[in-house]
């Protein structure tokens, strides 16, 4: 059984950086790509990119490219997604889910990020 | 990027009457691999999106056999064969087969 443990929420102003951990649990090497997605308040999902946590390969949305940096540690099995210049629209929801195979096998907590002056 | 289209956006059903909900897309979702990676997924109020589908129409472990999924190349469609008080939420496809991976609106679920 595959769990993945994320941060805690984070309030950041406008202009800040965030970074989010998800913690893996359970995954081997070949099965545990993890995707990140939010959701702000009330509205849908929207993918974010992927990052292998074994191998460091990351690949990453276009809408995200230049502010979203997604790292691993895999010594502890952890995937990391930091999103920088945040705004008000970066107001969401931030989920860990592993991707096994074009879907979404398991998800994290979610992350509540608040920005906000 | 390939959108998914979902209706209704919203549903109100009686409960242990039936619940459709369709996703159609943009462009066909049959991957080179031969599969179809359209995935459903319920999400109830202040929790994560849990999935109940896979590949179009495997059921997840634990979900009831009330739910179904069917359908092929761009049509979708999610079923409950008679609703229940847990199932109110919101009910999202998503597909995997072209990047970057995309989701449809959501459809929010409740009883009437």
């Amino acid at each position: 059984q595959v769990q993945l443990v994320q941060s805690g929420a984070e309030v950041k102003k406008p202009g800040a950086s965030v970074k989010v951990s998800c913690k893996a649990s359970g995954c081997t090497f070949t099965d545990c790509r993890i995707d990140w997605v939010r959701q702000a308040p009330g509205q849908g999902l929207e993918w974010m990119g992927w990052i292998n946590p074994y191998t460091g390969v990351a690949y990453y949305a276009q809408k995200f490219q230049d502010r979203v940096t997604m790292t691993s540690d895999t010594s502890i099995t952890a995937a990391y997604m930091e999103l920088s210049g945040l705004d008000s629209d970066d107001t969401a929801t931030y989920f860990c889910a592993r991707d096994h195979w074009g879907t979404f096998e398991d998800w994290g907590q979610g992350t509540l990020v608040t920005v906000s002056s | 990027d390939v959108v998914l289209t979902q209706s209704p956006l919203s549903l109100a059903v009686p409960l242990g009457q039936p619940a459709s909900i369709s996703c159609r897309s943009g462009q066909s979702l049959v991957h080179s691999d031969g599969h179809t990676h359209l995935s459903w997924f319920q999400q109830r109020p202040g929790q994560s999106p849990r999935r109940l589908m896979c590949r179009v129409s495997n059921r997840d472990s634990g979900v009831p056999d009330r739910f179904s999924g069917s359908g092929s190349g761009t049509d979708f469609t999610l079923k409950i064969s008679r609703v229940e008080a847990e199932d109110v939420g919101f009910y999202f496809c998503m597909q995997g087969t072209h990047w970057p991976y995309t989701f449809g609106q959501g459809t929010k679920l409740e009883i009437k």
